[in-house]
């Protein structure tokens, strides 16, 4: 049975990197049918995703977030991670990683939705 | 990007009744690439419904989502105990990937 579970400081800095890792048990991370995800979710307010990376190290990432962000996998120890730099306030929420079956859209993007999730880490930017 | 807005923001419903929620798109979504997530309070999202119909593994079959386009509904025929919780639309048809804000199912 699939699990993944993030795992990571609780509490950052403003201005400082933000560093989360989830780690994959139940199946292996090289598959080739997966992209392994991170999404985020503000305390009470929506979900918003922030990137993919494939087990071959390539990673797509929201345009909103794309200049401070930097997804990574490492197969020897089925993980993949997030590190999110210069936060802000605006940055605290629930880290969430996750998985999808990926399609590619018309622009070549392996798309897809949801299927497993980890607990969610809730991440607070403060000093 | 697709702005996704759902209707209502909150529904309050007995349990039993029937619940209808609705998710626009602010543009065509490709191939009803759709789906639909329940959230219960400090909890992952649970995938209920992709391809905009089709149920994910182990979901009853009193939820159903329909449309194509840019409307899509996710109907609860009867809602049970265990139904009242946010659900969440999604759409995976063009990057990047973007969520509604979210309806309320609550208990009246």
């Amino acid at each position: 049975q699939l699990q993944l579970q993030e795992s990571g400081p609780g509490l950052v800095k403003p201005s400082e990197t933000l560093s989360l890792t989830c780690t994959v048990s139940g199946d292996s991370i090289s598959t080739s049918t997966y992209y392994w995800d991170w999404i985020r979710q503000p305390p009470g307010k929506g979900l918003e995703w922030i990137g993919s990376v494939f087990y071959s190290g390539s990673t797509y990432y929201n345009p909103s977030l794309k200049s401070r962000v930097t997804i990574s996998v490492d197969t020897s120890k089925n993980q993949f991670s997030l590190k999110l730099s210069s936060v802000t306030a605006a940055d605290t929420a629930v880290y969430y990683c996750a998985r999808h079956e990926f399609y590619y859209d018309t622009r070549g993007y392996p798309m897809g939705c949801f299927g497993s999730w980890g607990q969610g880490r809730l991440v607070t930017v403060s000093s | 990007e697709i702005v996704l807005t759902q209707s209502p923001g909150t529904l309050s419903l007995s349990p039993g009744a029937r619940a209808t929620l609705s998710c626009r798109a602010s543009q065509s979504v490709t191939r009803s690439f759709l789906a639909w997530y329940q959230q219960k309070p400090g909890q992952a999202p649970r995938l209920l419904i992709y391809f905009a119909s089709s149920r994910a593994t182990g979901i009853p079959d009193r939820f159903s989502g329909s449309g194509s386009g840019t409307d899509f509904t996710l109907t609860i025929s009867r809602l049970e105990p265990e139904d009242f919780a946010v659900y969440f639309c999604h759409q995976y048809g063009s990057s990047p990937g973007t969520f509604g804000q979210g309806t309320k199912v609550e208990i009246k």
